[in-house]
C-alpha cells in the first residue's frame, strides 16, 4: 500500500536555528498538507498546497513558516527561526482529490518529532 | 467558528463490551465529518467518513444534525481496537483542511 514518507523521524534543534522537515507524498496525489500536534494537544492544520502554491493556511502558519515542492516528489516545511513552542509532532499528508473520500482520503505520514532546545 | 469536541480523554472498556466514542461539532454549514485512528506509534489512518455507509473494522457512526453529534460505535470491543481516536470536521467553505478534536484514548481490557 502506498505510503507518505517523512524524514527525519526525530529532529532536535537549537532555538533560533532553521529546520527543514521533509515529506514524500504518494506519487499520484495532487494535494499536500502539513499538520502539527503539540504534546498533549490536538492535531492542528498548518497549510495546504496545490498546483505549486499554498491554497489555505492557518493562523499558526506565519512568516516563520514556508513550504516548497522543490523537485516534484519532495514536499518540505521550513521553519526559519525555531522557537521553543515549535516543539511538536509534524504530520505531512497528501490526497488525490480535492474532496477526499473514504477511498481516496488523506494519507498521513508517520510524523517528525521536532524538539527545540 | 467550527469546533470539534471529544469530551472523553480516556475510555476504558472490557473486551466484548460495546463502545461509544463521543464527538460533537459546531459548524454553520453542512458538515462533513470523519473519524481517524492512531495505533501506538503509527500514523493517523482514516477510519470512517460520514457520507460513506461502509463499516470499517466493525465501527459505525451516524451523523445526528439535531444533536450535532457524530459518535463512533462498535457493538463488541476487541483488544486490537485499543488506540487513539480523533473526530475531524472538514471545511469551512469548501476548503480541504481538517479540524480535529482532542482525541479519545480507547483502552480495551481483557
Amino acid at each position: 500500500e502506498p505510503e507518505v514518507t517523512q524524514t527525519p523521524s526525530h529532529q532536535v534543534t537549537q532555538m533560533g536555528q532553521e529546520v527543514i522537515l521533509r515529506c514524500v507524498p504518494i506519487s499520484n496525489h495532487l494535494y499536500f498538507y502539513w499538520y502539527r500536534q503539540i504534546l498533549g494537544q490536538k492535531v492542528e492544520f498548518l497549510v495546504s498546497f496545490y498546483n505549486n502554491e499554498i491554497s489555505e493556511k492557518s493562523e499558526i502558519f506565519d512568516d516563520q513558516f514556508s513550504v516548497e515542492r522543490p523537485d516534484g516528489s519532495n514536499f518540505t516545511l521550513k521553519i526559519r527561526s525555531t522557537k521553543l513552542e515549535d516543539s511538536a509532532m509534524y504530520f505531512c499528508a497528501s490526497s488525490e482529490a480535492r474532496y477526499p473520500t473514504i477511498r481516496n482520503g488523506y494519507t498521513f505520514g508517520s510524523g517528525t518529532r521536532l524538539t527545540v532546545v | 467558528a467550527q469546533r470539534v469536541t471529544q469530551p472523553e480523554k480516556l475510555l476504558s472498556v472490557f473486551k466484548g463490551a460495546p463502545v461509544e466514542l463521543k464527538c460533537n461539532y459546531s459548524y454553520s454549514g453542512s458538515p462533513e465529518l470523519f473519524w481517524y485512528v492512531q495505533y501506538s506509534r503509527q500514523r493517523l489512518q482514516l477510519l470512517l467518513r460520514h457520507i460513506s455507509r461502509e463499516s470499517i473494522k466493525g465501527f459505525t457512526a451516524d451523523l445526528n444534525k439535531g444533536e450535532t453529534s457524530f459518535h463512533l460505535k462498535k457493538p463488541f470491543a476487541q483488544e486490537e481496537d485499543s488506540a487513539m481516536y480523533y473526530c475531524a470536521l472538514k471545511g469551512p467553505g469548501g476548503g480541504n483542511k481538517l479540524t480535529f478534536g482532542t482525541g479519545t484514548q480507547l483502552k480495551v481490557e481483557l
